[in-house]
């Protein structure tokens, strides 16, 4: 069966980083997708990875490894907005879309 | 520019009743998806379009479920005889690329809770 793991619930400091991390195992794979979701609201589009290493933009990177079937989103500089779920998703060889359970990442000041 | 639009937000139906969800995509989105949202999951893919064409409709959990989008815009999922098991959010996402080309990101909107009690 197709699974995308991360941990349910992390907290992290103001100012300080946190690493979110994603296994997954699914069938054929075309893409890793990172979407942050604020309670009560949509997902909000965060990164895109295809290709191993580590993407950049600005306080957010993310990184991907193909072979270990592994990726992290990294936060830098969290601020108290930045508290919010963080979804991981996998593009599977039919293209369609595979969602993990999410993040809920708690930010104390 | 408008985003995804969604309604209605909120719907309590009693079980056995028929609801209608109503899906705004961005103008001139190719694909557009329903996903249907349990309380602290992600987000269950139920079926997807491209254009008016349904490509998808293998999460769609039973043949109480039914989706149209009859002129490559606006989409509408319909469920039958609602049951208590399918109180959630109901997300809808449109994207400007087909789902097989290479960097896309699907746009959300708010969502529709549905309660049926």
């Amino acid at each position: 069966g197709q699974n995308i793991d991360q941990p349910t619930e992390m907290t992290a400091t103001e100012g300080a980083i946190v690493q979110i991390n994603c296994t997954y195992q699914t069938s054929g794979f075309n893409g890793l997708f990172w979407y942050q979701q604020h309670a009560g609201e949509a997902p909000t589009f965060l990164s895109y990875n295809v290709l191993d290493g580590l993407e950049e933009k600005g306080r957010f990177s993310s990184f991907l490894s193909r072979s270990k079937g592994y990726s992290y989103l990294l936060l830098k500089e969290l601020q108290m907005k930045d508290s919010a779920s963080y979804l991981c998703a996998v593009r599977d060889e039919d293209y369609q879309l595979i969602w993990g359970a999410g993040t809920k990442l708690i930010i104390k000041p | 520019g408008a985003g995804v639009s969604q309604s209605p937000r909120y719907k309590v139906a009693k079980r056995g009743q028929d609801v209608a969800l109503r899906c705004d995509p961005i103008s001139g989105h190719v694909s557009l998806f329903w996903y249907q949202q349990a309380l602290g999951q992600g987000p269950e893919f139920l079926t997807y379009f491209q254009n008016e064409a349904q490509l998808d409709k293998s999460g769609l959990p039973s043949d109480r479920f039914f989706a149209e989008r009859p002129e490559g815009s606006v989409s509408t999922l319909k469920i039958q005889r609602t049951q208590q098991e399918d109180s959630a959010v109901y997300l809808c996402a449109s994207s400007l690329a087909s789902s097989s080309e290479v960097a896309y990101e699907q746009y959300f909107g708010p969502g529709t809770r549905l309660t049926v009690t």
